[in-house]
Parts: C-alpha cells; sequence; structure tokens
C-alpha cells in the first residue's frame, strides 16, 4: 500500500464549480498536513496547512481533515480559470528530518 | 509568506559540464533546506537534506558524489550537478522552512 494516494486526474470542471480533491494516507505518524499547488513550470506555492482534523478555510478555499479516516480534502467554491493548476498533497512529521511526503498531484483545469 | 529563490532559473549545458544551481531564503533564515527533482507531469522526488554546517543526508538512490550538497549559511543551498549527462535533465525545485516553502524551481537540459 502506498504512503499516499491521490488521484492524477486530469480533472476537468466548468467555471463557478466547486471542486473537491482528496488524498488518502496510510502512515499514522503524519502530524501535519498540507495542500500546494503548482502552475506548470514553476514551484509549488503552499496554499493551506493544519494540524488538526476539521475544517479550516482561506478564502475560496476549505481544507478537511479526517485522521481517523486518513483521509484529507481540499474544496474549492467558486472556481476560477486561474485555478487551473496541479494540486499537491503533502504529509509530515514534526520531529525528525521533517520530510514532506507528497501526493501524486491531480492536474485541475478550470472551463471558462 | 516566505519567500524562497534559485538561481539560475534555466540552464543549459553540454554533457560532462558541471552545474551548480543556488537556492536562498530570502527573509529567514534556514537550518534545513530540501532538494527535489520533478520530471514531466510527475509528483516531487526528494533527493536529499540539506543541514547547515554539515553533511546532506541522501535519498536512497541518490548518487551523493553526483548531486554535491553545501549549506553553507543560515540563507543558502548550493546543488552541484556534477559531469552531467542527458538523463539529468529535469526541473529541479529546491524549499526551506518548516512548512517547506518552495523556490521557483531550475529547469536543468544537458545536451
Amino acid at each position: 500500500q502506498k504512503e499516499v494516494e491521490q488521484d492524477p486526474g486530469p480533472l476537468s470542471v466548468p467555471e463557478g464549480a466547486i471542486v473537491s480533491l482528496n488524498c488518502t494516507y496510510s502512515n499514522s505518524a503524519f502530524q501535519y498536513f498540507m495542500w500546494y499547488r503548482q502552475y506548470s513550470r514553476k514551484g509549488p506555492e503552499l496554499l493551506m496547512y493544519t494540524y488538526s482534523s476539521g475544517n479550516k478555510e482561506d478564502g475560496r478555499f476549505t481544507a478537511q481533515v479526517d485522521k481517523s479516516s486518513k483521509y484529507i480534502s481540499l474544496f474549492i467554491r467558486d472556481s476560477q480559470p486561474s485555478d487551473s493548476a496541479t494540486y499537491l498533497c503533502a504529509f509530515g512529521i514534526i520531529q525528525g528530518a521533517q520530510k514532506l511526503v507528497f501526493g501524486q498531484g491531480t492536474r485541475l483545469t478550470i472551463n471558462p | 509568506g516566505a519567500v524562497v529563490s534559485q538561481h539560475p532559473s534555466r540552464v543549459i549545458c553540454k554533457s560532462g559540464t558541471s552545474v551548480k544551481i543556488e537556492c536562498r531564503s530570502l527573509d529567514f533564515q534556514a537550518t534545513t533546506m530540501f532538494w527535489y527533482r520533478q520530471f514531466p507531469k510527475k509528483s516531487l522526488m526528494l533527493m536529499a537534506t540539506s543541514n547547515e554546517g554539515s553533511k546532506a543526508t541522501y535519498e536512497q538512490g541518490v548518487e551523493k558524489d553526483k548531486f554535491l550538497i553545501n549549506h553553507a549559511s543560515l540563507t543558502l543551498s548550493t546543488l552541484t550537478v556534477t559531469s552531467a549527462h542527458p538523463e539529468d535533465s529535469s526541473f529541479y525545485i529546491c524549499s526551506a522552512g518548516h512548512e517547506q516553502f518552495f523556490g521557483p524551481g531550475t529547469r536543468l537540459t544537458v545536451l
């Protein structure tokens, strides 16, 4: 079983739709959960990070963590064409080397 | 968020030459920086963890002598690809900070 599973897509939705991106993980030691956005030929940009189960909202973005099910989600409301990018989930452990484990990334296209 | 820069953004070199890539944290200090490699349409592959003032920690399968890492200060880490070959062509990205802020990446093309 992979440590992190993320559907690579591609996912294509119309402008204004609500987008749901998901990752599952198997390592119970993960303590913080992150979402990055990466545009083509650019470095990843940190969108959201959280340490606990529940929801965290920032503008049109909501990150949801369910530790009991080992499942995290990123919701994008009122999606815009500028949201078209690859979204990567990432997981980390606070102690030790602080390495992150990344999902494969989901390619998202918002159609005008 | 914090800013991480990389230089150069793009480099084309001949096979057999060495290429140095710099990663700088511009507005914070980072005792640890990370170097990743990314192939087209693939996720990030961690190559090594760069530790200020000590040796880097390499991931399994990454050649230490091929990818030299130096972390001489709290704001600068360098990755040198020695005797580069076409198969080393890739997108190299560094990150720094607990939340791992990423640099913009360096695209290396080896002819």
